[in-house]
């Protein structure tokens, strides 16, 4: 098993419509949570961290974290063309671990 | 502040050759970490320094070293190159971990 796992992609959404991302963990020992967004070429980019149980928002972006379910989350509100990227999700245990990542499209 | 920056930003190299990637973390931060990432997939943590000591490694073979030095910057050394290190090689600084890690632009490494 995978220690992070990302739900397959790739995921296609309509401009202006809500993206789901969606991310299992296996270590219960994982303090927090991460979203990092890589466009093609580039370094990854960090939109979101979470490491309490529930939601937190921070303008369009809506990460939510189940620890008892071992499960964490990413919402973009109102999807945008240039929210087209890899995005990577990582649990943080003395070191950082990243899934294999989700690949959004958002077309016009 | 400077962000996180890495040399040289590509690389051609021969299979048998080594190579040193170099980085240089964001102004005050002590942590520095290093990642490989084949194309399609997500970074594979190699090893982290904290202060100058190795303080996490990942399943990577010993031709995988490093240093971390006094002003925090850092060098991964690559020995008797394979044609499977071709890759995006990634460093990332932090002060605090639980907050993240803010990535350099990476070196992109080719071996034939």
């Amino acid at each position: 098993q995978k220690e992070v796992e990302q739900n397959s992609g790739p995921l296609s959404v309509p401009e202006g419509a809500i993206a789901s991302l969606n991310c299992t963990y296996s270590d219960r020992g994982s303090q927090s949570f991460f979203w990092y967004r890589q466009y093609s070429g580039k370094s990854p980019e960090l939109i979101m961290f979470i490491y309490s149980n529930g939601d937190k928002e921070d303008g369009r972006f809506t990460a939510q974290l189940n620890k008892a379910s071992q499960y964490v989350s990413l919402l973009i509100r109102d999807s945008q063309p240039s929210d087209s990227a890899t995005y990577l999700c990582a649990a943080y245990y003395g070191k950082l671990t990243f899934g294999q990542g989700t690949i959004l499209t958002v077309h016009p | 502040e400077t962000g996180v920056t890495q040399s040289p930003t590509h690389l051609i190299k021969t299979r048998g050759q080594q190579v040193t990637l170099r980085c240089s973390s964001q102004s005050g931060h002590n942590t520095v970490s290093w990642y490989q990432q084949a194309l399609g997939q997500g970074p594979q943590f190699i090893f982290q320094y904290y202060r100058e000591e190795e303080n996490g490694r990942g399943n990577f073979p010993p031709r995988f070293s490093g240093l971390q030095f006094p002003n925090y910057s850092s060098e991964l050394n690559v020995n008797a190159l394979e044609l499977d290190d071709s890759a995006l090689y990634l460093c990332a600084s932090s002060l605090t971990a639980d907050y993240g890690y803010t990535f350099g632009s990476g070196t992109r490494l080719t071996v034939v």
